[in-house]
């Protein structure tokens, strides 16, 4: 298994407060993603890192920002929670922006 | 018409069937090719990565690459209950893209 770890595994919290997920990677990839999976719309990207400092969005950033202070980890923040980002959030990490994936276990957040 | 369609099953097999699990997609500028195995509550694992038409296999799995159908498929030889699971084809553009492309998942439940 690659190297990544998500925590927390499991959250509910309740509309309106600030929650921080965290990836952590042992494998020393420069390449590190968020992504978000919802029934009917699949895996879809959030943002994602290209070095330490070095963020972008992805496809669904809209209420949502990262930061990288450390190869190893890599932190998405919901700056104030909606029932809308209730989800299964994924960590990936990549060496390169062409290669291949590799997920973490995921964490499972409700919002009431 | 979306970037990559993938029929989202359900497929029930019996043990030791061959499977087919099948995407299309769109834009011909994708040039690598990923599938990966999600279990119930887990994170999605890397099976296949290829980037040439053709077929490449590995183990009981075998992922084929049309390029000119646009079209790509994972065999699975000799069926078993542990590949039960949901399969996502995901595709990527290449030339330094970060983006992948995923198929929505075809749910396999293969029966002893």
């Amino acid at each position: 298994d690659a190297g990544i770890t998500q925590s927390p595994r499991h959250k509910v919290t309740e509309t309106g407060t600030p929650v921080t997920l965290r990836c952590h990677q042992t494998e020393n990839h420069r390449y590190m993603y968020w992504y978000r999976q919802d029934p009917g719309h699949g895996l879809r990207l959030i943002h994602y890192s290209y070095g330490v400092k070095d963020t972008d969005k992805g496809e669904v950033s809209d209420g949502y920002s990262v930061s990288r202070s450390k190869t190893e980890d890599f932190l998405l923040t919901l700056e104030s929670a909606t029932s809308s980002q209730t989800s299964v959030y994924f960590c990936a990490i990549s060496a390169g922006p062409s290669y291949e994936q590799y997920f973490g276990p995921g964490t499972r957040l409700t919002v009431t | 018409q979306k970037e990559v369609e993938q029929d989202p099953g359900p497929l029930s097999v019996p043990e030791g069937a061959i499977v087919s699990l099948n995407c299309t997609y769109s834009n011909s500028a994708f040039q690598y090719f990923m599938w990966y195995r999600q279990y119930s509550r887990k994170g999605p694992e890397l099976l296949m990565y290829t980037y040439s038409s053709g077929n490449k296999e590995d183990g009981r799995f075998t992922a084929q690459v049309d390029k000119s159908s646009k079209y790509i498929s994972l065999f699975i030889r000799d069926s078993q209950p542990s590949d039960s699971a949901t399969y996502l084809c995901a595709i990527n553009s290449g030339a330094g893209s970060y983006q992948l492309t995923f198929g929505k998942g075809t749910k396999l439940s293969v029966i002893p």
